[in-house]
Protein backbone atom coordinates (compact mmCIF):
# COMPACT_ATOMS: atom_id res chain seq x y z
CA UNK A 1 0.00 0.00 0.00
CA UNK A 2 0.95 3.52 -0.61
CA UNK A 3 1.91 5.57 2.20
CA UNK A 4 2.24 9.36 2.96
CA UNK A 5 3.36 10.85 5.83
CA UNK A 6 2.32 14.87 6.04
CA UNK A 7 4.52 17.05 8.53
CA UNK A 8 3.34 18.75 11.02
CA UNK A 9 -0.47 17.84 11.49
CA UNK A 10 -1.20 20.35 13.06
CA UNK A 11 0.39 24.65 13.40
CA UNK A 12 -0.68 27.88 14.36
CA UNK A 13 1.82 30.93 13.19
CA UNK A 14 1.56 34.20 13.08
CA UNK A 15 1.00 36.44 9.99
CA UNK A 16 4.09 37.49 8.13
CA UNK A 17 5.83 34.20 9.04
CA UNK A 18 7.04 31.93 6.60
CA UNK A 19 6.21 28.62 6.54
CA UNK A 20 6.66 25.22 5.11
CA UNK A 21 4.81 22.39 5.16
CA UNK A 22 5.88 18.62 3.81
CA UNK A 23 4.37 15.64 2.52
CA UNK A 24 6.94 12.16 1.95
CA UNK A 25 6.00 9.00 0.11
CA UNK A 26 6.97 5.73 1.06
CA UNK A 27 7.25 4.73 -3.05
CA UNK A 28 8.53 6.22 -6.25
CA UNK A 29 5.21 7.75 -7.72
CA UNK A 30 5.93 10.04 -10.24
CA UNK A 31 2.72 12.67 -9.44
CA UNK A 32 2.23 14.44 -5.89
CA UNK A 33 -0.40 17.27 -5.56
CA UNK A 34 -0.62 19.74 -2.52
CA UNK A 35 -4.46 20.37 -1.98
CA UNK A 36 -6.40 23.34 0.56
CA UNK A 37 -10.06 22.14 1.85
CA UNK A 38 -12.19 24.85 2.89
CA UNK A 39 -15.72 24.67 3.48
CA UNK A 40 -17.76 25.22 0.41
CA UNK A 41 -15.11 24.83 -1.85
CA UNK A 42 -13.47 21.46 -1.36
CA UNK A 43 -10.25 20.47 -2.56
CA UNK A 44 -8.67 23.10 -5.09
CA UNK A 45 -5.30 22.42 -6.21
CA UNK A 46 -2.48 24.88 -4.91
CA UNK A 47 0.41 23.13 -7.20
CA UNK A 48 1.88 19.69 -8.50
CA UNK A 49 4.80 17.95 -9.37
CA UNK A 50 5.41 15.51 -12.07
CA UNK A 51 8.94 14.35 -11.20
CA UNK A 52 11.60 15.78 -9.67
CA UNK A 53 12.10 19.08 -10.40
CA UNK A 54 8.95 19.79 -12.30
CA UNK A 55 6.49 21.10 -10.61
CA UNK A 56 3.38 23.34 -12.18
CA UNK A 57 0.63 26.07 -10.36
CA UNK A 58 -2.93 24.71 -9.43
CA UNK A 59 -6.15 27.32 -9.64
CA UNK A 60 -4.95 29.01 -6.46
CA UNK A 61 -1.45 29.03 -6.25
CA UNK A 62 -0.91 32.61 -5.79
CA UNK A 63 1.47 32.71 -2.23
CA UNK A 64 2.70 29.38 -2.20
CA UNK A 65 5.97 28.02 -3.56
CA UNK A 66 6.89 24.47 -3.77
CA UNK A 67 9.58 22.16 -4.17
CA UNK A 68 10.53 19.00 -4.85
CA UNK A 69 14.38 17.63 -4.75
CA UNK A 70 13.76 14.24 -4.69
CA UNK A 71 10.99 11.61 -5.33
CA UNK A 72 9.39 11.57 -1.88
CA UNK A 73 9.25 14.70 -0.77
CA UNK A 74 7.16 17.54 -1.69
CA UNK A 75 7.42 20.61 0.38
CA UNK A 76 4.67 23.48 0.47
CA UNK A 77 6.44 27.06 1.09
CA UNK A 78 3.86 30.19 2.57
CA UNK A 79 6.75 32.53 2.03
CA UNK A 80 4.42 34.81 4.40
CA UNK A 81 1.62 33.71 5.96
CA UNK A 82 -1.72 35.40 5.52
CA UNK A 83 -5.44 34.90 7.14
CA UNK A 84 -6.75 33.63 4.10
CA UNK A 85 -4.61 30.55 4.32
CA UNK A 86 -5.62 29.45 7.19
CA UNK A 87 -6.97 26.13 5.84
CA UNK A 88 -6.41 22.02 5.98
CA UNK A 89 -3.91 21.30 3.66
CA UNK A 90 -3.73 17.63 1.87
CA UNK A 91 -1.07 16.16 0.17
CA UNK A 92 -1.98 13.63 -2.91
CA UNK A 93 0.33 10.92 -5.27
CA UNK A 94 -0.94 9.57 -8.15
CA UNK A 95 -1.48 5.58 -7.48
CA UNK A 96 -2.89 4.93 -11.23
CA UNK A 97 -3.75 7.19 -13.78
CA UNK A 98 -7.13 7.55 -12.02
CA UNK A 99 -6.81 7.27 -8.65
CA UNK A 100 -5.30 9.78 -5.52
CA UNK A 101 -4.34 8.49 -2.56
CA UNK A 102 -4.02 11.32 -0.07
CA UNK A 103 -2.60 11.82 3.58
CA UNK A 104 -4.25 12.86 6.61
CA UNK A 105 -4.00 16.30 6.06
CA UNK A 106 -2.51 19.53 8.00
CA UNK A 107 -4.47 21.68 9.87
CA UNK A 108 -2.95 25.34 9.87
CA UNK A 109 -4.39 28.25 11.93
CA UNK A 110 -2.40 32.25 10.42
CA UNK A 111 -3.37 34.47 13.62
CA UNK B 1 -11.59 25.70 -15.96
CA UNK B 2 -13.75 22.29 -15.91
CA UNK B 3 -15.63 22.23 -12.76
CA UNK B 4 -17.87 19.62 -11.28
CA UNK B 5 -21.26 20.47 -8.68
CA UNK B 6 -22.41 17.82 -6.48
CA UNK B 7 -25.85 18.13 -5.23
CA UNK B 8 -27.14 18.06 -2.34
CA UNK B 9 -24.64 20.29 -0.59
CA UNK B 10 -25.95 18.32 2.79
CA UNK B 11 -28.55 15.64 3.35
CA UNK B 12 -29.89 14.17 6.60
CA UNK B 13 -31.56 10.90 6.77
CA UNK B 14 -32.49 8.37 9.05
CA UNK B 15 -31.07 5.01 9.12
CA UNK B 16 -31.85 2.19 6.42
CA UNK B 17 -33.35 5.28 3.78
CA UNK B 18 -32.29 5.16 0.56
CA UNK B 19 -30.44 8.23 -1.16
CA UNK B 20 -28.94 9.62 -4.55
CA UNK B 21 -25.61 12.16 -4.72
CA UNK B 22 -25.33 13.68 -7.97
CA UNK B 23 -22.16 14.95 -9.68
CA UNK B 24 -22.50 16.88 -12.79
CA UNK B 25 -20.14 18.82 -15.25
CA UNK B 26 -20.70 20.80 -18.22
CA UNK B 27 -17.43 18.88 -19.55
CA UNK B 28 -16.39 15.44 -20.61
CA UNK B 29 -13.99 13.90 -18.13
CA UNK B 30 -12.54 10.38 -19.42
CA UNK B 31 -13.09 8.74 -15.49
CA UNK B 32 -15.05 9.90 -12.48
CA UNK B 33 -13.89 8.76 -9.00
CA UNK B 34 -15.83 8.77 -6.14
CA UNK B 35 -14.28 9.19 -2.53
CA UNK B 36 -15.63 9.62 0.92
CA UNK B 37 -13.91 11.49 3.79
CA UNK B 38 -14.46 11.22 7.25
CA UNK B 39 -13.61 13.96 9.61
CA UNK B 40 -9.64 14.48 10.43
CA UNK B 41 -9.05 12.27 7.39
CA UNK B 42 -7.73 12.40 3.95
CA UNK B 43 -10.35 11.39 1.05
CA UNK B 44 -10.24 7.66 0.38
CA UNK B 45 -11.16 6.46 -3.27
CA UNK B 46 -14.32 4.48 -3.07
CA UNK B 47 -15.12 3.45 -7.10
CA UNK B 48 -13.79 4.61 -10.69
CA UNK B 49 -15.88 4.99 -13.32
CA UNK B 50 -14.51 5.10 -16.98
CA UNK B 51 -17.12 4.04 -19.74
CA UNK B 52 -20.31 5.93 -20.23
CA UNK B 53 -23.13 4.32 -18.85
CA UNK B 54 -21.27 2.13 -16.57
CA UNK B 55 -22.61 0.86 -13.51
CA UNK B 56 -20.33 -0.30 -10.54
CA UNK B 57 -21.94 -1.93 -6.96
CA UNK B 58 -20.14 -1.96 -4.12
CA UNK B 59 -21.86 -3.62 -1.29
CA UNK B 60 -24.67 -1.19 -0.49
CA UNK B 61 -23.46 1.36 -3.37
CA UNK B 62 -24.36 1.68 -6.80
CA UNK B 63 -22.32 4.49 -8.81
CA UNK B 64 -22.86 5.34 -12.47
CA UNK B 65 -21.45 7.32 -14.90
CA UNK B 66 -23.71 9.08 -17.58
CA UNK B 67 -23.65 8.41 -21.14
CA UNK B 68 -21.96 11.41 -21.91
CA UNK B 69 -19.04 10.79 -19.57
CA UNK B 70 -20.65 14.70 -17.18
CA UNK B 71 -22.07 13.25 -14.35
CA UNK B 72 -22.15 10.37 -12.31
CA UNK B 73 -24.61 9.69 -9.58
CA UNK B 74 -24.03 7.42 -6.14
CA UNK B 75 -26.88 5.74 -5.11
CA UNK B 76 -27.18 4.59 -1.26
CA UNK B 77 -29.62 1.56 0.05
CA UNK B 78 -30.62 1.11 3.33
CA UNK B 79 -28.26 3.82 4.48
CA UNK B 80 -26.07 2.98 8.24
CA UNK B 81 -24.56 5.49 10.51
CA UNK B 82 -21.59 4.35 9.20
CA UNK B 83 -22.08 5.66 5.87
CA UNK B 84 -21.76 9.20 7.06
CA UNK B 85 -19.46 11.12 5.96
CA UNK B 86 -18.18 13.58 3.22
CA UNK B 87 -18.87 11.93 -0.56
CA UNK B 88 -16.45 13.89 -3.31
CA UNK B 89 -16.57 13.32 -6.59
CA UNK B 90 -13.45 14.08 -9.01
CA UNK B 91 -12.78 13.80 -12.49
CA UNK B 92 -9.40 13.41 -14.21
CA UNK B 93 -8.42 14.50 -17.27
CA UNK B 94 -4.70 14.79 -17.92
CA UNK B 95 -2.01 14.84 -15.41
CA UNK B 96 -4.71 16.31 -12.29
CA UNK B 97 -7.57 15.56 -10.75
CA UNK B 98 -11.02 18.36 -10.39
CA UNK B 99 -12.89 17.46 -7.15
CA UNK B 100 -16.10 18.66 -6.70
CA UNK B 101 -17.39 20.70 -3.18
CA UNK B 102 -19.09 17.38 -2.09
CA UNK B 103 -21.99 15.98 -0.49
CA UNK B 104 -22.09 15.95 3.47
CA UNK B 105 -24.59 12.96 4.98
CA UNK B 106 -25.28 12.49 8.18
CA UNK B 107 -26.91 9.03 9.00
CA UNK B 108 -28.97 9.00 11.98
CA UNK B 109 -29.74 6.12 14.02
Amino acid sequence: DAGITQSPRHKVTETGTPVTLRCHQTENHRYMYWYRQDPGHGLRLIHYSYGVKDTDKGEVSDGYSVSRSKTEDFLLTLESATSSQTSVYFCAIRTRETEAFFGQGTRLTVV
Amino acid sequence: TQLLEQSPQFLSIQEGENLTVYCNSSSVFSSLQWYRQEPGEGPVLLVTVVTGGEVKKLKRLTFQFGDARKDSSLHITAAQPGDTGLYLCAGTNGQNFVFGPGTRLSVLP
